[in-house]
């Protein structure tokens, strides 16, 4: 079976560090996504991992462990347009099962 | 270049009706995949389509839901006798390649369906 956790909310202040974790159990593993969804549009994409370690790209990067099944986004300088739901995703044969996202609030 | 394209936008119809929502891939991208999104949920896999291989439906919650593709271009996707739990925002994606890829997935904006 398939399951990916996600704190369902978070909130932080303009110009801070975020981390929204993501953790996973799941049959079989060929990367893990993040995407961002703004309220009422669609998913775009983040970041990808397939290896250990940290991805960096901008103001936003994504870490994994495959050992432990457990994946970070890391937003920095938060902006108050970084208010939006981060969905991670794992795929595994082509199929991505998604969590459920983590919506995060930026307050000035 | 076009992004992914979804029709109609919006559909709000009666219980117990047929509906079709349609998805225009990105032009080259081998695969194409469905899902379903509640209010305030993350999105729920229904179907899997790469390239001329015979698709994933694992995701399909019942027989009344059902997906074709045509080659490596449009797909549609029909639920009959709609019930109130169908109402959903349905969205589209396509990447470059689907198996064994790092290829992300580009959504549509979804069709938001109501059913009365």
């Amino acid at each position: 079976g398939q399951n990916i956790d996600q704190p369902t909310e978070m909130t932080a202040t303009e110009g801070a560090i975020v981390q929204i974790n993501c953790t996973y159990q799941t049959s079989g593993f060929n990367g893990l996504f993040w995407y961002q969804q703004h309220a009422g549009e669609a998913p775009t994409f983040l970041s990808y991992n397939v290896l250990d370690g940290l991805e960096e790209k901008g103001r936003f990067s994504s870490f994994l462990s495959r050992s432990k099944g457990y994946s970070y986004l890391l937003l920095k300088e938060l902006q108050m347009k970084d208010s939006a739901s981060y969905l991670c995703a794992v795929t595994n044969a082509g199929k991505s099962t998604f969590g459920d996202g983590t919506t995060l609030t930026v307050k000035p | 270049g076009a992004g992914v394209s979804q029709s109609p936008s919006n559909k709000v119809t009666e219980k117990g009706k047929d509906v079709e929502l349609r998805c225009d891939p990105i032009s080259g991208h081998t695969a194409l995949y469905w899902y379903r999104q509640r209010l305030g949920q993350g999105l729920e896999f229904l179907i899997y389509f790469q390239g001329n291989s015979a698709p994933d439906k694992s995701g399909l919650p019942s027989d009344r839901f059902s997906a074709e593709r045509t080659g490596e271009s449009v797909s549609t996707l029909t639920i009959q006798r709609t019930q109130q739990e169908d109402s959903a925002v349905y969205l589209c994606a396509s990447s470059l390649e689907g198996r064994f890829s790092n290829q992300p997935q580009h959504f549509g904006d979804g069709t938001r369906l109501s059913i009365l």
